[in-house]
Order: structure tokens, then sequence, then C-alpha cells
């Protein structure tokens, strides 16, 4: 079946532009995350969804980053006033539901540049 | 607060050869260790986990929790496993998994 699939793969900006990064989970999959991948790094946990609501956002960096999933499928990670530092990957995963042995299935990812 | 450490960010070794990729964590509980493998132009994919205690494409991690270790084996390494390697903790009853930064292994013919 389908995996998770995120839009767009690639999205080029300028600093201090308004970008959104779109997850689609696996349908079915209750718990979505949201990673980021910064250069020579492993994936970093920004927040996590189960449903529709946020249930850990603490992973998020500042207030400048917001992610939404209004119908508890479809995600949107969105970032304010992009900084050159936010340039990285950012992962989509999602799993059927949160709990130890629910494997996440992980999204091709976006990989974003700010100049 | 917990952390994976993987010392080696590059290893090469030749097909048919043993290849060991070490991993060491720390977190204060249970943890449950995974393994991620990350293959050229692919997406990042779940190989093992430890509770599992399963072989996997010929891999083993044996979690060792007196060296917090969960170092990933295969006794004779094939090309096609040359992939980046990420060992990967995920805490108690917390969802949140934390990666170490990886290992690029490189099997050559």
């Amino acid at each position: 079946g389908a995996g998770v699939s995120q839009t767009p793969s690639n999205k080029v900006t300028e600093k201090g532009k308004y970008v959104e990064l779109r997850c689609d989970p696996i349908s079915g999959h209750t718990a979505l995350y949201w990673y980021r991948q910064s250069l020579g790094q492993g994936p970093e946990f920004l927040i996590y969804f189960q449903g529709t609501g946020a249930a850990d956002d603490s992973g998020l960096p500042n207030d400048r980053f917001f992610a939404v999933r209004p119908e508890g499928s479809v995600s949107t990670l969105k970032i304010q006033r992009t900084e050159r530092g936010d340039s990285a990957v950012y992962l989509c995963a999602s799993s059927l539901r949160q709990g130890s042995y629910n494997e996440q299935f992980f999204g091709p990812g976006t990989r974003l540049t700010v100049l | 607060a917990q952390r994976v450490t993987q010392p080696e960010k590059l290893l090469s070794v030749f097909k048919g050869a043993p290849v060991e990729l070490k991993c060491n964590y720390s977190y204060s509980g249970s943890p449950e260790l995974f393994w991620y493998v990350q293959y050229s132009r692919q997406r990042l994919q779940l190989l093992l986990r430890h509770i599992s205690r399963e072989s996997i494409k010929g891999f083993t991690a044996d979690l060792n929790k007196g060296e917090t270790s969960f170092h990933l084996k295969k006794p004779f390494a094939q090309e096609e496993d040359s992939a980046m390697y990420y060992c990967t903790l995920r805490g108690g009853s917390n969802y949140k998994l934390t990666f170490g930064k990886g290992t690029l292994l490189t099997v050559n013919p």
C-alpha cells in the first residue's frame, strides 16, 4: 500500500519567508510525528500528534514553528520568518497508534533550504 | 535525558568480512533499542528492534544493559548492506525516538 508521503520534496526559500510542509500519513494511522534532520545528524524529534491534537510539541525549537493536523490525517508543519539555520530535511512518520510496539513509518522527507 | 552515541561516522569493509556497528546509549530507565537503516535514495526504515531478538538480513544486535550498548553485527557483509545505519532509542512509554548521528557503512567488492 501507499506509504507516508511528503510534499514538496524540495523547498528553497529566502530568509524571512513563510513555508508550509505537508505530510500525508498512512491511512488509518492515528499517530503522526515530525522530525528534523540537519546535515551530519540523526533525525531529531519535533512534535507528536495523536489524532487531531498535538500531544507533545516539546521538540519545536521556538515559536516560529507550528504544526496542525485538523482532521486527524494530513499534517502541515509551518515555519514563520525562516532563518538559514532552519535548513534541514524535515521528516514525517506515522504509526498505527502510539505505543511500544507500533513501528514508525517514515516519509521521504522535505529538504528545506533557506538562502 | 536520553542519548545515543555512534562513535564511527564511516565504516568500510570488504564483501564477506564481518561487520560491527557500535552503539552506546544513555538512559536511566528501561529503553527500547532499534536500528534504522537508510539505503541510497530510499527512506528511513526499521531494520530490527531489540525486543524481537531476531536476525534481519543476517544482522543481529544484542542489548547489553551492563555496558549500555546495542552493537549491530553481521558475520559476512554483502555489497547491498551499504547504507546509513542509525541506532535509535525509545525510553519507556515515551514515543519519541532518539537517534544517533549514524554510521555510513560501505561494503567494497
